[in-house]
């Protein structure tokens, strides 16, 4: 079973503290890592895809970068309005359509 | 601007009523897809339509219905099937034949009363 796992829960962060989330994943194989932010009472939007090992992707003060079995979003001195919650999902190659995969989300608080 | 409509925003609903959630795309995009998200899951599939007059059931299809008779709509209702309807109800469209992510809508907060 196709399954994504991210880590931890819940971050807080004070302002320039610099972290990481990771999203870890279990699938048959992979089409596509998707990175997004959500926040509160609003639908995700997209932030970037990644499609193999190696494979690094760079937004303002964010960057994500994938292994074989896991992604990390890095987060470099960041600030409140960074705070939000950011999920992860991945495409298995096997799915007929382009079903995503969603893992629980990280939620990210920055205090200033 | 192109973008996925969803309405209403907060929807209440009595137990045993069937409620349609609207979800509108003008992106052009041939895939639509609704997901459920409750507190500290991930979002979870209920239904995803690659094609007009197509769809198929997702992870989580019992109690709820769509419809996809034109490109830019995809309506869920909300059946009196579901036992546990209280959750944010998001829609999403994509491009097919590629990967490609999704463009999701601002999402319908549904509370049974």
């Amino acid at each position: 079973e196709d399954q994504v796992t991210q880590s931890p829960e819940a971050l807080r962060l004070q302002e320039g503290e610099s972290s990481s989330l990771n999203c870890s994943y279990t699938v048959s194989g992979l089409r596509g890592l998707f990175w997004y932010r959500q926040d509160p009472g609003k639908g995700p939007e997209f932030l970037f895809t990644l499609y193999s090992a190696g494979e690094e992707k760079e937004k303002e003060r964010l960057k994500a970068t994938l292994t074989k079995k896991e992604s990390f979003l890095h987060i470099t001195a960041p600030k409140p309005e960074d705070s939000a919650t950011y999920l992860c999902a991945v495409q298995p190659t096997l799915q007929g359509a382009q079903k995503l995969v969603f893992g629980q989300g990280t939620r990210l608080t920055i205090n200033p | 601007d192109g973008g996925i409509t969803q309405s209403p925003k907060y929807l209440f609903r009595k137990e045993g009523q069937n409620v349609t959630l609207s979800c509108e795309q003008n992106l052009n995009h041939d895939a639509m897809y609704w997901y459920r998200q409750d507190p500290g899951q991930g979002l979870r599939l209920i239904y995803y339509s690659q094609i007009v007059n197509d769809f198929q059931k997702g992870d989580i299809a019992e109690g709820y219905s769509v419809s996809r008779e034109k490109k830019e709509s995809f309506p869920l209702t909300v059946t009196s099937a579901q036992k546990n309807p209280t959750a944010f109800y998001l829609c999403a469209s994509s491009r097919t034949g590629a990967i490609y992510g999704y463009t999701f809508g601002s999402g319908t907060r549904l509370t049974v009363v």
